[in-house]
């Protein structure tokens, strides 16, 4: 089975431009999550989607950062416009049911 | 609400030396633990896991138990190669909902040099 496929890999944006991660979770999935670990720090929740609907988003650190999971296939986690602290790296994770979380390879977001 | 405090790394170790890294945690509840582990340049993966007190977790050498009277989980190996070198990340999960998401722990550098 193909696991949880996240890009880029890698993306260097300048302050105030806008960046699209998008995040391919493994089919069948209900459950999409996205985390991030900035600085080196702990890996910190943002949202959950449960097939396309928003089960809590609780960790989205402010309303520059949209998530969408339209269809309940992929996921796309927008920053706009993008500021310093928001660089480190972003996680997608899918799980079904109450099964172990299956984890992306991240994307390494720099902000300069 | 829900914490897990890692031992402060990073760690360097020689091969073949005894590892563990601890791990405590906070939660309402009795929640389900793990242990993940991040290789240079991929993905965090599953190492280990245990779902309720006094199981251990084990995969790879690795082992953990879920101690409930110390809430803590911590990870043992009883000699560690160079190939064990990652981010290890201590997490739990809480039980009473579907779905519902990991905590982690702040992660503990491991070096294991020849």
């Amino acid at each position: 089975e193909a696991g949880v496929t996240q890009f880029p890999s890698h993306s260097v944006i300048e302050k105030g431009q806008t960046v699209t991660l998008r995040c391919d979770p493994i089919s069948g999935h209900d459950n999409l999550y996205w985390y991030r670990r900035v600085m080196g720090k702990e890996i910190k929740f943002l949202l959950h989607f449960v097939k396309e609907s928003k089960q809590d988003e609780s960790g989205m650190p402010n309303n520059r950062f949209l998530a969408e999971r339209t269809g309940g296939t992929y996921s796309t986690l927008k920053v706009q416009p993008a500021e310093l602290e928001d660089s480190g790296v972003y996680f997608c994770a899918s799980s079904q049911g109450h099964s172990p979380l299956h984890f992306g390879n991240g994307t390494r977001l720099t902000v300069t | 609400g829900d914490s897990v405090t890692q031992m402060e790394g990073p760690v360097t170790l020689s091969e073949e030396a005894f590892l563990t890294i601890n791990c405590t945690y906070t939660a309402t509840g009795y929640p389900s633990l793990f242990w993940y582990v991040q290789y240079p340049g991929e993905g965090l993966q599953l190492l280990l896991k245990a779902t309720k007190a006094d199981d251990k977790g084990s995969n790879k050498g690795f082992e953990a138990t879920y101690r409930k009277e110390t809430t803590s989980f911590h990870l043992e190996k009883g000699s560690v190669q160079v190939s064990d070198s990652a981010v290890y990340f201590c997490a739990l999960r809480r039980k009473e909902t579907s779905g519902s998401r990991l905590t982690f722990g702040e992660g503990t550098q491991l070096t294991v040099n020849p």
